[in-house]
This record gives C-alpha cells, sequence and structure tokens, in this order.
C-alpha cells in the first residue's frame, strides 16, 4: 500500500459524457502527478500540482483538466469522452517537485467509455 | 522532445534463467529512475540512480547508469516467478519536473 488512493477503482461512461477522478496523496506530499496509461502507449504523463499550482503539463487533451485543492487532494476531469479515453488513469504523489524525487502510485482508476 | 526508449518489449525466460532490460534516453539524465508493475497493479519504485557509472544491487537486482548517463540496465540474476511483470524506467525531463517513462519491459517467468 503506497499510501495514496484513487476513486473509483472502476468507472464505465458512454462517449460523450463528463467525469471526476479523484486522488488523495500521502500524508505530506505537496506533489501530485497524472498519468494515463493505455495498453500499448505505456505511462503517459499528464500533469502535475504542487501544493496547489500547477507545476508541468504532459500531453495532456484540452478536454481534460485537473486541480488541486487546499487539502493537496486532486480531481481530474475528463469531458466529451471517447472511446480512446478508455484506458488506466494512475495518480502519483511526492513530497516535494523535484525531478529527482520518487513518485508513489494509487491503484489508479480504469476508465472504459462505451 | 526527450525519449526514453526500452528493449526488449516482451521477455519470456525459464525461471532460474537471467534477465536484461535495458533502457537508452535521447538526452543526459540527471538521475534515472526504475519502477515494477506487477499484473494489474500499480507502479512500485524500486530504485534511483544518480552518479555516472552507478551500480546498484538489491538481492538478485542489478541496476547500471552507463557513464554518460543516457542509458541505464536491470539485470536479474536466477529469476523467480514473482519477478513477473512489467519494469519501467524514468528520467526527468531537461528543466521540468516531469518524469518521461520508457514502454517498459514485460516480463513472464515459465516455472
Amino acid at each position: 500500500d503506497s499510501g495514496v488512493t484513487q476513486t473509483p477503482k472502476h468507472l464505465i461512461t458512454a462517449t460523450g459524457q463528463r467525469v471526476t477522478l479523484r486522488c488523495s496523496p500521502r500524508s505530506g506530499d505537496l506533489s501530485v502527478y497524472w498519468y494515463q496509461q493505455s495498453l500499448d502507449q505505456g505511462l503517459q504523463f499528464l500533469i502535475q500540482y504542487y501544493n496547489g499550482e500547477e507545476r508541468a503539463k504532459g500531453n495532456i487533451l484540452e478536454r481534460f483538466s485537473a486541480q488541486q485543492f487546499p487539502d493537496l487532494h486532486s480531481e481530474l476531469n475528463l469531458s466529451s469522452l471517447e472511446l480512446g479515453d478508455s484506458a488506466l488513469y494512475f495518480c502519483a504523489s511526492s513530497p516535494l517537485a523535484g525531478d529527482a524525487d520518487t513518485q508513489y502510485f494509487g491503484p489508479g482508476t480504469r476508465l472504459t467509455v462505451l | 522532445g526527450q525519449q526514453v526508449m526500452q528493449i526488449p518489449q516482451y521477455q519470456h525466460v525459464q525461471e532460474g534463467e537471467d534477465f536484461t532490460t535495458y533502457c537508452n534516453s535521447s538526452t543526459t539524465l540527471s538521475n534515472i529512475q526504475w519502477y515494477k508493475q506487477r499484473p494489474g497493479g500499480h507502479p512500485v519504485f524500486l530504485i534511483q540512480l544518480v552518479k555516472s557509472g552507478e551500480v546498484k544491487k538489491q538481492k538478485r537486482l542489478t541496476f547500471q547508469f552507463g557513464e554518460a548517463k543516457k542509458n541505464s540496465s536491470l539485470h536479474i540474476t536466477a529469476t523467480q516467478t514473482t519477478d513477473v511483470g512489467t519494469y519501467f524506467c524514468a528520467g526527468p525531463r531537461a528543466g521540468s519536473y516531469q518524469l518521461t517513462f520508457g514502454k517498459g519491459t514485460k516480463l513472464s517467468v515459465i516455472p
């Protein structure tokens, strides 16, 4: 158990819908990262927040957005969902924001878009 | 942009055989990290290498960081069924807090 929690575990929805994925980092960690893992694409970095502010942006679509709240939990919002958005979405956290930081991954949310 | 390549993509070994996965970056890395993801699980941090030419061992696992800090390897001696999973290397993107992950090497161990 990494100490990072993600809800829900599974999500099944239809194309065109909007969903929100939630992540609570390990106690004391200030950084939260979101990743998308598709079958043949490995781990794609989406976005990072550090202490409530956006710190780095990866290959995140405009239909996706995220935020980190004052209590440091984070939400990833996915809208106008397409079949290709079906994937595992992982949240990770680290103590600070440095590139040397170990990242601790949550169990993931499996999103299925029908 | 920065690319992190891993080979092989898949590896099937007989239990007791050795296994090696290689990681190559298109740019020099300040450090490299290795993660393991068991089937149905999430990536779990294994180790971080920082110094040029660094070698670290964890029981049957040996990690190396190249002299030029652009490549790394993970070697497992005498594989066991508990070693099954996908092994990822990851390096920080220059000037960014972002980690770039390789696509991983999926290891299967035949008992």
